[in-house]
């Protein structure tokens, strides 16, 4: 079946502009998990949702960062007012249950100039 | 401050050699996994490690968890170029709840043919 899919897989955007950012995990998947990935390093965590709730929202830098999974299946993570410093690849990742192997998205390479 | 202290960071070596990743915390985790990302893609993973002590062999990967489930390690015997990448370790921390992964900052191996 299909595995993790995010969009877009680039995006170019100016400083103060909001981005969307789109995850679409395996289908089935009851946990979904967002991640911020520097160049050469491990992946932090941001969020992660089972279901539509939202368990652990504490890696989220500060309050212009913000997700949501309104149905328990696709998740959006939000980031407003963007600053230079967000800068990075950002990925999702799926499991079947709460604490499960974690499958990867191919990530969003977003860019604030 | 960084839970979990991976070394080498960068690792060339030429095809045919042993080599060997560490994975190092003052934390004690219920669980650690080795994840392996190619440029592009997002991470796969390799191994989970649950029981102290614990050594899983993957062809000619050898993985071991330390006994108090604070450290790891990863051995690859007769490197292969095809072994390139970057090599992650995550881990659960036993006082969450479980889900959230704490990765390493990763090692880059590159193996020359």
């Amino acid at each position: 079946g299909a595995g993790v899919s995010q969009s877009p897989r680039y995006k170019v955007t100016k400083r103060g502009q909001d981005v969307a950012l789109r995850c679409d995990p395996i289908s089935g998947h009851v946990s979904l998990y967002w991640y911020r990935q520097a160049l050469g390093q491990g992946p932090e965590f941001l969020t992660y949702f089972n279901y539509e709730a939202q368990q652990d929202k504490s890696g989220l830098p500060n309050d212009r960062f913000s997700a949501e999974r309104p149905e328990g299946s696709i998740s959006t993570l939000t980031i407003q007012r963007t600053e230079q410093r967000d800068s990075a690849m950002y990925r999702c990742a799926s499991s079947a249950r709460t604490a499960d192997t974690q499958y990867f998205g191919p990530g969003t390479r977003l860019t604030v100039l | 401050t960084q839970l979990l202290e991976q070394s080498p960071q960068f690792l060339s070596i030429q095809e045919g050699e042993n080599l060997t990743v560490y994975c190092n915390s003052s934390s004690v985790f219920s669980s650690l996994q080795w994840y392996r990302q190619e440029p592009g893609e997002g991470p796969v993973l390799l191994v989970t490690v649950v029981t102290g002590g614990e050594v899983k062999k993957l062809k000619r990967l050898t993985f071991q968890f330390g006994d108090a489930r604070k450290d790891s390690s990863l051995h690859i015997t007769a490197a292969q170029p095809g072994d390139t990448g970057l090599y992650l370790c995550a881990g659960a921390l036993e006082r969450t709840s479980g889900s959230r992964l704490t990765f390493g900052e990763g090692t880059q191996l590159t193996v020359n043919p």
